[in-house]
C-alpha cells in the first residue's frame, strides 16, 4: 500500500539559516505532490504543487523539489524567520476527486 | 468570502450519543471532503463527494454516515458515537474537476466522546 514518510521529530533551525523538510513515498507514482502548512489549533493551509515532469518550484521564499526517481521531495524554506514555525504536510496524489493521502508532518521550529 | 465553515468547533458526547457535524464553503467547489486528524496518525480521509449527488468512502468510514445537502453542505454523521471517534475533523473543498485538486480546509472540529 501506499506509504508517505516525513521526518517524525521536530526540526529546530536557527533564524535566518535554510530549512529543509523531506518527503519520502513509496508503492505510488504521483503526477503531482502537494505542500501544505498547518498551524496548531488550525485546518491545513495549501502552500504549493509540483508536477512530476517540474524539478523545481519557488514561490518567494520557498523551494520545492521533486525527484520521481528517487521517490523524494524536498521543501525549503531559505532566510527562515520565527513566523515560519509550523507543521508542514505533504500530500503526492494523482490527481481526480478522491481525496489526498497526508504524510503525518513535520513540526519546524525556527529559533530566534 | 468565508471560505469553508464549520460548525461546532467543540463538542463533547457520551458514548452512544449521536451527532452531526456541519461544513459549508462558499467558493461553488464541486468537491468536498471530510478528514480526521489523530496525533501520530496525521489526516486521513473519511468520505468524500465528488460532486453534488455523490458520496464515496475514503480510508476510514466505519462508524460515520454523509450527506450532500447541496453544493455547498457536506454533512458528517456520528450514529453512536465511541471514544476511538476522538478527533479533529476537517471538512475541505476543491475546484475538482481542476488539474490537481488543491484543497481548502476549515478550521475543524474537536470531537471528544467520553
Amino acid at each position: 500500500s501506499q506509504k508517505i514518510e516525513q521526518n517524525s521529530e521536530a526540526l529546530n533551525i536557527q533564524e535566518g539559516k535554510t530549512a529543509t523538510l523531506t518527503c519520502n513515498y513509496t508503492n505510488y507514482s504521483p503526477a503531482y505532490l502537494q505542500w501544505y502548512r498547518q498551524d496548531p489549533g488550525r485546518g491545513p493551509v495549501f502552500l504549493l504543487l509540483i508536477r512530476e515532469n517540474e524539478k523545481e518550484k519557488r514561490k518567494e521564499r520557498l523551494k520545492v523539489t521533486f525527484d520521481t526517481t528517487l521517490k523524494q521531495s524536498l521543501f525549503h524554506i531559505t532566510a527562515s524567520q520565527p513566523a515560519d514555525s509550523a507543521t508542514y504536510l505533504c500530500a503526492p496524489s494523482r490527481g481526480g476527486a478522491d481525496g489526498l493521502t497526508f504524510g503525518k508532518g513535520t513540526h519546524l521550529i525556527i529559533q530566534p | 468570502n468565508a471560505g469553508v465553515t464549520q460548525t461546532p468547533k467543540f463538542q463533547v458526547l457520551k458514548t452512544g450519543q449521536s451527532m452531526t457535524l456541519q461544513c459549508a464553503q462558499d467558493m461553488n467547489h464541486n468537491s468536498m471532503y471530510w478528514y480526521r486528524q489523530d496525533p501520530g496518525m496525521g489526516l486521513r480521509l473519511i468520505y468524500y463527494s465528488a460532486s453534488e449527488g455523490t458520496t464515496d468512502k475514503g480510508e476510514v468510514p466505519n462508524g460515520y454516515n454523509v450527506s450532500r445537502l447541496n453544493k455547498r453542505e457536506f454533512s458528517l454523521r456520528l450514529e453512536s458515537a465511541a471514544p476511538s471517534q476522538t478527533s479533529v475533523y476537517f471538512c475541505a473543498s476543491s475546484e475538482y474537476p481542476t488539474e490537481y485538486n488543491e484543497q481548502f480546509f476549515g478550521p475543524g472540529t474537536r470531537l471528544t466522546v467520553l
